[in-house]
C-alpha cells in the first residue's frame, strides 16, 4: 500500500507569490491534517479535514487555505508569501481521528 | 509555557545505553503520539497511547493519565536511532506537538 503522498518534495519560490501543495492520503483514510515545521522547531497545527469538511483551525493568518476532494486527497494554499513562511509542510493522513500517518513533507523556502 | 513539554533537548549516549525522553502536557488529551523524525523531515509514528504501556522491539512507551506524562523508553540503543523524538498529544481536532529531543547514539 501507498503511504501519504506529498508533492511536490521540494520548492523554491519568490515573496508576494502563491504556492499550493497537495497531499494524497492512505487509501480509506477520510481525514487529512496540515503541519508546518519552522526549522528547528516542532510542528505547527494548520488544519484538518475530515470527510470534506474542515474541522479544524490553527492559528495561522487567512493567507492560508486548504480544502479536501471527494477523493479525500487535499490541497494547502498558501497566499502572498512571505519569508517566514519558510519551512517544511507536512500531511498526515487517519482513519477517523486517531493513527496519524505523516508524509514525508514539502519543503518550501521563499527567497 | 508549551503545552507540550519535553526533556531533555538534547541527549547524546553510547551504543547500547538504555534511554529515556520524557513528555509533559498541561491540556487534556485523547491520545498521545510518540513519532521519530529522520533529517530530511520525514515522520514515522512509533506509537499511539490512551493509557498504560506499549512495547515494539526495544521501543517501550508508557502514559500516566493523572499525572499527564509519558515516557519513551529506548532499550540497548543503536546509532540508527539517532534521530528527533517528538512527543504529540490529540486536543479536540487536532494534534500539539512538542519541540522534540534530539538524540545522537555513538558507537
Amino acid at each position: 500500500d501507498a503511504g501519504v503522498t506529498q508533492s511536490p518534495t521540494h520548492l523554491i519560490k519568490t515573496r508576494g507569490q502563491q504556492v499550493t501543495l497537495r497531499c494524497s492520503p492512505i487509501s480509506g483514510h477520510k481525514s487529512v491534517s496540515w503541519y508546518q515545521q519552522v526549522l528547528g522547531q516542532g510542528p505547527q497545527f494548520i488544519f484538518q479535514y475530515y470527510e470534506k469538511e474542515e474541522r479544524g483551525r490553527g492559528n495561522f493568518p487567512d493567507r492560508f487555505s486548504a480544502r479536501q476532494f471527494p477523493n479525500y486527497s487535499s490541497e494547502l494554499n498558501v497566499n502572498a508569501l512571505l519569508l517566514g513562511d519558510s519551512a517544511l509542510y507536512l500531511c498526515a493522513s487517519s482513519p477517523s481521528y486517531y493513527g496519524y500517518t505523516f508524509g514525508s513533507g514539502t519543503r518550501l523556502t521563499v527567497v | 509555557k508549551n503545552e507540550v513539554e519535553q526533556s531533555p533537548q538534547n541527549l547524546t549516549a553510547q551504543e547500547g545505553e538504555f534511554i529515556t525522553i520524557n513528555c509533559s502536557y498541561s491540556v487534556g488529551i485523547s491520545a498521545l503520539h510518540w513519532l521519530q523524525q529522520h533529517p530530511g523531515g520525514g515522520i514515522v509514528s512509533l506509537f499511539m497511547l490512551s493509557s498504560g504501556k506499549k512495547k515494539h522491539g526495544r521501543l517501550i512507551a508508557t502514559i500516566n493519565i493523572q499525572e499527564k506524562h509519558s515516557s519513551l523508553h529506548i532499550t540497548a540503543s543503536h546509532p540508527r536511532d539517532s534521530a528527533v523524538y517528538i512527543c504529540a498529544v490529540y486536543n479536540t481536532d487536532k494534534l500539539i506537538f512538542g519541540t522534540g529531543t534530539r538524540l545522537q547514539v555513538f558507537p
